[in-house]
């Protein structure tokens, strides 16, 4: 198993600005993933970020709205940059397990005003 | 794109009942997992059954899983009032992607 640390877990952030979302794991893994949940949703997977590579971002997200970085094999951050209402959600990050299951953070509650 | 449609959407029990959720799914899998969310937070995992197994078990927890119907369900024994989340299955497709269904959020009334 796998022990992972996210914080911050709830902010309220302005319209335009940026948030970082940073998550610590217990042990070194090969991949972070970090998910979206919007409000009564399942999750969404925005992006695979591989340490010392670029993140690789599914359908639908760009790098400019959700830019990450792995600097090393336990860490990544994630940050939604010039907010909008729209992207209030949970966002959470992952690691898999030997099994392929999935590891989570606490999660964290982002509000946009 | 979501794999797995489940359903119900949404269960409402007594505590003492039995909890049955199902998730449908599209492509080959390599296994099937189901996870706990409460209250928005992270999820949990739960019990992982692989596809060449039909049934799984786990304390108050049943699996199974028909890969010619590519379906599976989670049965839920005995309920109580803190197996009151959401429920969510989530399929292995390979090359270390998991994905998740639509989740099935169940209330447990005391």
């Amino acid at each position: 198993s796998a022990v992972i640390s996210q914080k911050p877990s709830r902010d309220i952030c302005q319209r335009g600005t940026s948030l970082t979302i940073q998550c610590q794991v217990d042990s070194q893994v090969t991949m972070m993933f970090w998910y979206r949940q919007q409000p009564g949703q399942s999750l969404t997977l925005i992006a695979t970020a591989n340490q010392g590579s670029e993140a690789t971002y599914e359908s639908g997200f760009v790098i400019d709205k959700f830019p990450i970085s792995r600097p090393n094999l336990t860490f990544s951050t994630l940050t939604v940059s010039n907010m909008s209402p729209e992207d209030s959600s949970i966002y959470l990050c992952s690691v898999l397990g030997g099994n392929t299951e999935a590891f989570f953070g606490q999660g964290t509650r982002l509000t946009v005003v | 794109s979501q794999q797995g449609e489940e359903d119900p959407q949404a269960l409402s029990i007594q505590e003492g009942e039995n909890a049955t959720m199902n998730c449908s799914y599209k492509t080959s899998i390599n296994n099937l997992q189901w996870y706990r969310q409460n209250s928005g937070r992270g999820l949990v995992h739960l019990i992982l059954i692989r596809s060449n197994e039909r049934e799984k078990h786990s304390g108050r927890l049943r699996v199974t899983l028909d890969t010619s119907k590519k379906s599976s369900s989670l049965l839920i024994t005995a309920s109580r009032a803190a197996d009151t989340a959401s429920y969510f299955c989530a399929t292995d497709e390979g090359y270390q992607k998991v994905t998740f269904g639509t989740g099935t959020k169940l209330q447990v009334i005391p």
